[in-house]
């Protein structure tokens, strides 16, 4: 499975935009750009996902490299409840198709008031 | 959104004992559903794919006998902890991939709210 990178850990105050990186040097074609998120004691949220441009939902937007060999997620105005561990994943997308989901270390993001 | 549903939220057992967990896909069919395993600081640990009608195929050092998977229907999949012992204690959550019937940006997991297993 290709491999992502992120940091640790990052902080962000209330309604400022957060930006977390992903790296992904390895991704191959097929590779979905998925984000999830988690917050304490719950199963992952989906945030969102892509491929090769950039995409917003109302939950977030990612930003997609042009060599997708990195990535970004962009929460526009950060707020006390977006406080969670944040996974980027590559995963096998296609019609009909969708690897499983192999979560990393991911980013725990604080949020200051 | 989609939602994913587990039973029981908590649960606890005696050690030597078996614990059964379920998961639903409430609103869509769900051939393939994913059970993880996460320790307290840690990240999810995925432990087999559960495929409707077939074996469930599990992760490397993952005991099958142990951690028996049944998808006997679209909506529903199990994990049954058997023998259960202390160090199984942990928070299980599954998921299910729900399959779009259009498009080509390939179909999105959904995840359960998990399910805390203590062992005593």
């Amino acid at each position: 499975d290709a491999k992502t990178t992120q940091p640790n850990s990052m902080e962000s105050n209330e309604e400022e935009p957060v930006h977390l990186p992903c790296n992904h040097s390895t991704i191959s074609g097929t590779d979905y750009i998925h984000w999830y998120r988690q917050l304490p004691s719950q199963g992952p949220e989906y945030v969102i996902h892509g491929l090769t441009s950039n995409v917003n939902n109302r939950m977030a937007s990612l930003a997609i490299a042009e060599d997708r060999k990195s990535s970004t997620l962009i929460l526009h105005r950060a707020t006390l409840r977006d406080a969670a561990v944040y996974y980027c994943i590559l995963r096998e997308g296609g019609y009909n198709q969708g690897g499983k989901l192999i979560f990393g270390q991911g980013t725990e993001l604080s949020v200051k008031p | 959104g989609a939602v994913v549903s587990q039973h029981p939220s908590w649960v606890i057992c005696k050690s030597g004992t078996s614990v059964k967990i379920e998961c639903r896909s409430l609103d869509f069919q769900a051939t393939t559903m994913f059970w993880y395993r996460q320790f307290p600081k840690q990240s999810l640990m995925l432990m087999a794919t559960s495929n409707e009608g077939s074996k469930a195929t599990y992760e490397q050092g993952v005991e099958k006998d142990k951690f028996l998977i049944n998808h006997a229907s679209l909506t529903l999949s199990t994990l049954t902890v058997t023998s259960a012992h202390p160090e199984d204690s942990s928070f299980y959550i599954c998921s299910a991939r729900r399959v779009r019937e259009y498009g080509l940006s390939g179909n999105t997991i959904y995840f359960g709210e998990g399910s805390w297993l203590t062992v005593v």
